[in-house]
């Protein structure tokens, strides 16, 4: 069955890039999304498409697609920035959520 | 702004069915391009899609859950529901409902994303 996958946790210094990546054979076809969720709260989206960004999201938060693999980079990480990361895509069946990255900012 | 409220039991004892209601408020449901689906994760797990259902009332779910799930849509409400028949303690869960959005961009390229979300509601399975 298809699946997407992420690494689990990554860290990155405060003010550097950190890029968390989303691996599956869905993202060949379809554009992956990304979410953020923090303790207690519901995922928000943050990036969706090529490169799309809702209002009232950063601009330091950036996506990237190649073959089956998607990006979410952020530009200059913020404290607030520390989080569970998702990516999700359709696929044949329906949908697909990664497993999460969880994001801390050193 | 589109709000989007889960409903129903926090409880439900195993073998029985879950059951639970989101109701849409700031916009129609049946308007525009949008999928409504449901959306699960047990505590300090990851995201599980269960399923969605089109305003026409066409659905699909997660191949996983499919023998259990139904979803259905009250258009006359503004509302959509979930049923999860014999529940186990394993479907003990935060249930999200959340508008899946369609978009076409240039070159006919169609995307897919939530861009809303309940605030979602915990179903514990236990007796």
């Amino acid at each position: 069955s298809s699946e997407l996958t992420q690494d689990p946790a990554v860290s990155v210094a405060l003010g550097q890039t950190v890029r968390i990546t989303c691996q599956g054979d869905s993202l060949r076809s379809y554009y992956a999304s990304w979410y953020q969720q923090k303790p207690g709260q519901a995922p928000v989206l943050v990036i969706y498409g090529k490169n799309n960004r809702p209002s009232g999201i950063p601009d330091r938060f950036s996506g990237s697609s190649s073959g089956n693999t998607a990006s979410l980079t952020i530009t200059g990480a913020q404290a607030e920035d520390e989080a569970d990361y998702y990516c999700n895509s359709r696929d044949s069946s329906g949908n697909l959520f990664g497993g999460g990255t969880k994001l801390t900012v050193l | 702004q589109v709000q989007l409220q889960e409903s129903g039991p926090g409880l439900v004892k195993p073998s029985q069915t879950l059951s639970l209601t989101c109701t849409v408020s700031g916009g129609s449901i049946s308007s525009g391009s949008y999928y409504w689906s449901w959306i699960r994760q047990p505590a300090g797990k990851g995201l599980e899609w269960i399923g969605r259902i089109y305003t026409s009332g066409s659905t699909n779910y997660n191949p996983s859950l499919k023998s259990r799930v139904t979803i259905s849509v009250d258009t006359s409400k503004n509302q959509f529901s979930l049923k999860l028949s014999s529940v186990t303690a394993a479907d003990t869960a935060v249930y999200y409902c959340a508008r899946e959005a369609v978009t076409t961009m240039v070159r006919g390229v169609i995307i897919y994303y939530f861009d809303y979300w309940g605030q979602g509601t915990l179903v514990t399975v236990s007796s």
